[in-house]
């Protein structure tokens, strides 16, 4: 069964405030990725990572940051909340090698800035 | 022009109904197909995973790729209130991890009993 966990689910906060996304994963995968979801929208890959100590940007232009000091951890900090980063991101994980395509999500985190 | 296309609904059918659900794309580079499932609340789940054309059936579930037409679709028999969610089509050109998973924006569901 796939065990990844996104913290918060659900986050208020006012412009200007600095927030980490916290996102873990248990299955011992080297891909992990952020993706950003509007309602409607297709997802937007920001950020992913294919092991420890690599992080490259996504398609999606984005003022966040993520850090890959270990393998079942990859957060997301944006050190300027703007009411633009009012979104759901998803993280999720993907298997071993380029073997695998399937990628599993968290339950994603709901941001709302004011 | 986005590269891949999908409806997104909402598609309302009555239960036991059959449901097609279709995505277009423009890059016939693209030779790996996914149809994902997303509850509300819930990130998407895998669902079905096909390689270049051709169908593939699990339990009620059918995808089918037609390269020919850049169309893919999911058809779901017998279609339960379980079903209702949104459903998101993926595709990438290679297995490699160079290339990138390209979303549609996903289809939303409505199964009525």
């Amino acid at each position: 069964e796939a065990d990844i966990y996104q913290t918060p689910r659900y986050l208020v906060i006012g412009t200007g405030k600095k927030i980490t996304l916290e996102c873990s994963q248990t299955m011992g995968h080297d891909k992990m990725y952020w993706y950003q979801q509007d309602p409607g929208m297709e997802l937007h890959l920001i950020h992913y990572s294919y092991g420890v100590n690599s992080t490259e940007k996504g398609d999606l232009s984005s003022e966040s940051t993520v850090s890959r000091i270990r393998t079942e951890h990859f957060p997301l900090t944006l050190e300027s909340a703007r009411p633009s980063h009012t979104s759901q991101y998803l993280c999720a994980s993907s298997g071993f090698g380029t073997g695998s395509s399937e990628q599993y999500f968290g339950p994603g985190t709901r941001l709302t800035v004011t | 022009q986005k590269e891949v296309e999908q409806d997104p609904g909402p598609l309302s059918v009555p239960e036991g109904a059959i449901v097609s659900l279709n995505c277009t794309y423009s890059n016939s580079a693209f030779q790996y197909f996914m149809w994902y499932r997303q509850y509300s609340r819930k990130g998407p789940e895998l669902l079905m995973y096909t390689y270049s054309s051709g169908n593939k059936e699990d339990g009620r579930f059918t995808a089918q790729v037609d390269k020919s037409s850049k169309y893919i679709s999911l058809f779901i028999r017998d279609s339960q209130p379980s079903d209702s969610a949104t459903y998101l089509c993926a595709m990438k050109q290679a297995i490699s991890s160079n290339y990138q998973l390209i979303w549609g924006a996903g289809t939303k569901l409505i199964i009525k009993p």
